[in-house]
């Protein structure tokens, strides 16, 4: 089945710098990618998705990537701000077979000091 | 619209108890998803609910089970509870549950088995 690795675990950055937290998965089939941020004792919410038909996304500060040939894909966060201190998950889906199923990375903790 | 509901949001029950949790989706949507959070293996996907049938499985013992009801209101069941169960229990809820829809979670029920 589907396996979801991401890195780092934690990550710690200064307001205002970049922060990149990578993930790889290993079924090719794989065509959906959404990404999670987890507050502390809140739900996860969705904060930018990728499909496979396209190569880069962007929403004002955060922007995925995806390379289909290294099965990768990454979440990046421009100009950090405190509020962006949280757990995110990264998550892959597969067109047949799979509805309503994630398959989750093991999230990073993202830390952003003023 | 309301979000996705989780009823209740604690729980504290014994090994060998049984326990329901309760997920009331977003209004319209037809599909429910289940999940386990936990620290060491993050979110791990139980099952999908489409139409009152279940769709997806993930990897877990026969002692978890789910249903859901007409209205799309989905509830899971765990039986002979270990301690290993406890966990935060997060459900999704997306329109036809999809590979590519976006799932939005409900707050959870944390679960601590004693």
């Amino acid at each position: 089945g589907e396996n979801v690795e991401q890195h780092p675990s934690t990550l710690s950055v200064q307001e205002g710098d970049s922060a990149v937290i990578k993930c790889t998965y290993s079924d090719s089939a794989s065509n959906y990618f959404p990404w999670y941020k987890q507050e502390l004792g809140k739900r996860p919410q969705l904060i930018i998705d990728i499909r496979s038909n396209v190569g880069e996304k962007k929403d004002q500060r955060i922007a995925v990537t995806l390379n289909k040939t290294a099965k990768h894909f990454s979440l990046h966060i421009t100009e950090t701000q405190p509020e962006d201190s949280a757990v995110y998950f990264c998550a892959a889906s597969k067109p047949r077979g799979s509805q309503g199923n994630l398959i989750f990375g093991k999230g990073t903790k993202l830390s952003v000091k003023p | 619209k309301a979000g996705v509901t989780q009823t209740p949001r604690y729980l504290i029950k014994t090994r060998g108890q049984q326990v329901t949790l309760s997920c009331s989706p977003i209004s319209g949507h037809r599909s429910v998803s289940w999940y386990q959070q936990t620290p060491g293996q993050g979110l791990q996907f139980l099952f999908e609910y489409f139409s009152e049938t279940q769709r997806n499985k993930g990897n877990f013992p026969g002692r978890f089970s789910g249903r859901q009801f007409s209205n799309s209101r989905s509830e899971m069941n765990v039986s002979t509870l270990e301690l290993g169960d406890s966990a935060l229990y997060l459900c999704a809820s997306s329109w036809n549950g999809g590979n590519s829809e976006t799932q939005y979670f409900g707050p959870g029920t944390r679960l601590l088995v004693l």
